[in-house]
């Protein structure tokens, strides 16, 4: 167990889908992460949250929209998706402080039909 | 953006013997590196971390070298296993966290 879990552990939605992606962390970590895992390309960061505010939003299109109602749960909700958007969404967490690891979930897997 | 390579994208070691993984970066800021294992179906896991105050971390089996000086991060793995079989990257810290794209390690029996 990681001590972050992620559901569903795979997706596939077709482009005027909605779907939501969920994240719990059991860590007691204050700052949750979505990343984006691309084949052949490094993890993108999408999105941060440290204490449920919102710090970092990397230029992500509007069709992904976060939600994190406390610092245990994150969710990444999925609306009028593109094929391109499929891939591996991780989620972490992480304890306070810069120089600390980032503890991942298994991902969902999403494939967009 | 932040420049992180890795020297190669695959590598092949025969059971028993140790594994070499490179990373080069490119930002002289950074200040703390992770090496990540990902098994298929499974996320990044955490492996071993090394500040730049020091220059050699050993954990169970791996050894973290970092090498200011040309920006260069490896991780050694000694009598490799089947089980070591995964991806491995770097990440280190700028703005965020930055991560290589990953060697795919193949440990042949």
């Amino acid at each position: 167990e990681t001590g972050v879990t992620q559901t569903p552990r795979h997706l596939v939605m077709g482009m005027t889908n909605k779907k939501s992606l969920k994240c719990e962390q059991h860590l007691g970590h204050n700052a949750m992460y979505w990343y984006k895992q691309s084949a052949k390309k490094p993890l993108e960061l999408m999105f941060v949250y440290n204490f449920k505010e919102q710090t970092e939003n990397n230029s992500v299109p509007s069709r992904f929209s976060p939600e994190c109602p406390n610092s245990s749960h994150l969710f990444l909700h999925l609306h009028t998706l593109q094929p391109e958007d499929s891939a591996l969404y991780l989620c972490a967490s992480s304890p306070p402080g810069r120089n600390s690891p980032l503890h991942f979930g298994n991902g969902t897997r999403l494939t967009v039909t | 953006g932040e420049s992180v390579g890795l020297h190669l994208p695959t590598l092949s070691v025969q059971e028993g013997d140790n594994s070499i993984i490179n990373c080069a970066y490119s930002n002289s800021a950074s200040d703390y590196f992770i090496w990540y294992k990902q098994e298929s179906g499974k996320g990044p896991q955490f492996i071993i971390d090394i500040r730049s105050n020091m220059d050699k971390r050993q954990g169970q089996r791996v050894t973290v070298l970092l090498n200011k000086t040309v920006k260069h991060l490896s991780l050694q793995i000694a009598a490799t296993q089947p089980g070591d079989s995964a991806v491995y990257f770097c990440a280190l810290t700028g703005n965020q966290f930055y991560f290589g794209t990953g060697t795919s390690l193949t440990v042949i029996p």
